[in-house]
């Protein structure tokens, strides 16, 4: 089946600096979207992306179907970024198939 | 205003006990979720709802009933509840090709 990884598994930063989380498939995908799962256990939507770029704030995040791979990239980290984010892709079909995360630590 | 959410947001049960954990969706949304997401894992696919009255199984159905009675609602069921079920439990609706998914706050599910 469809093959979805994330790199690093976890990642810890001190605030004010940034990173770039990835996320590799192994099959053309259509879309991908990124999640960070709070403190509280919630699933926040980040972003969706079916090509190219998209910015929100501090973060930004790349989709590129032909390699394979997307990025979250983080910049200035916060203490409230800390949590887990996934990526998820989805194909032709109604399935979102999701990595196992990044465990993200931002500290003082 | 949340689009999906969940009740209960906490539950304890009692191991042979029945869970109804309930979605609600104003999206309008056709197609509906149920994940599951436990610690070193994504969150997998358990059961899956196209419209009203269809259910489908997902990649991980076994121990769990879903229940779709209408457009906004989706229904969750364990009939015998086990330890093994001790989870967070995500709702979410789609639509859309590319496909996107929104989800809900998510229903924390303790067996004891």
């Amino acid at each position: 089946g469809d093959q979805v990884e994330q790199s690093p598994s976890a990642l810890s930063l001190h605030e004010g600096t940034g990173s770039a989380l990835r996320c590799n498939f192994t099959t053309t995908m259509r879309a991908v979207q990124w999640f960070r799962k709070n403190s509280r256990g919630s699933l926040i939507n980040l972003f969706y992306l079916a090509s190219g770029t998209k910015e929100n704030g501090r973060l930004k995040s790349a989709f590129d179907s032909k390699e394979r791979y997307s990025t979250l990239h983080i910049r200035d980290a916060q203490l409230e970024d800390s949590g887990t984010y996934f990526c998820a892709v989805s194909n032709m079909g109604y399935k979102l198939t999701f990595g196992t995360g990044t465990s993200l630590l931002v500290d003082p | 205003e949340a689009a999906v959410t969940q009740s209960p947001r906490n539950k304890v049960a009692v191991t042979g006990g029945k869970v109804t954990l309930s979605c609600n969706q104003t999206n309008n949304h056709n197609n509906m979720y149920w994940y599951r997401q436990d610690t070193g894992h994504g969150l997998r696919l358990i059961h899956y709802s196209y419209g009203a009255g269809s259910t489908e199984k997902g990649d991980i159905p076994d121990g769990y009933k879903a229940s779709r009675p209408s457009q906004e609602n989706f229904s969750l069921i364990l009939e015998l509840a086990t330890p093994s079920q001790t989870s967070v439990y995500f709702c979410a609706s789609g639509e859309g090709q590319p496909y996107e998914q929104y989800f809900g706050p998510g229903t924390r599910l303790t067996v004891l």
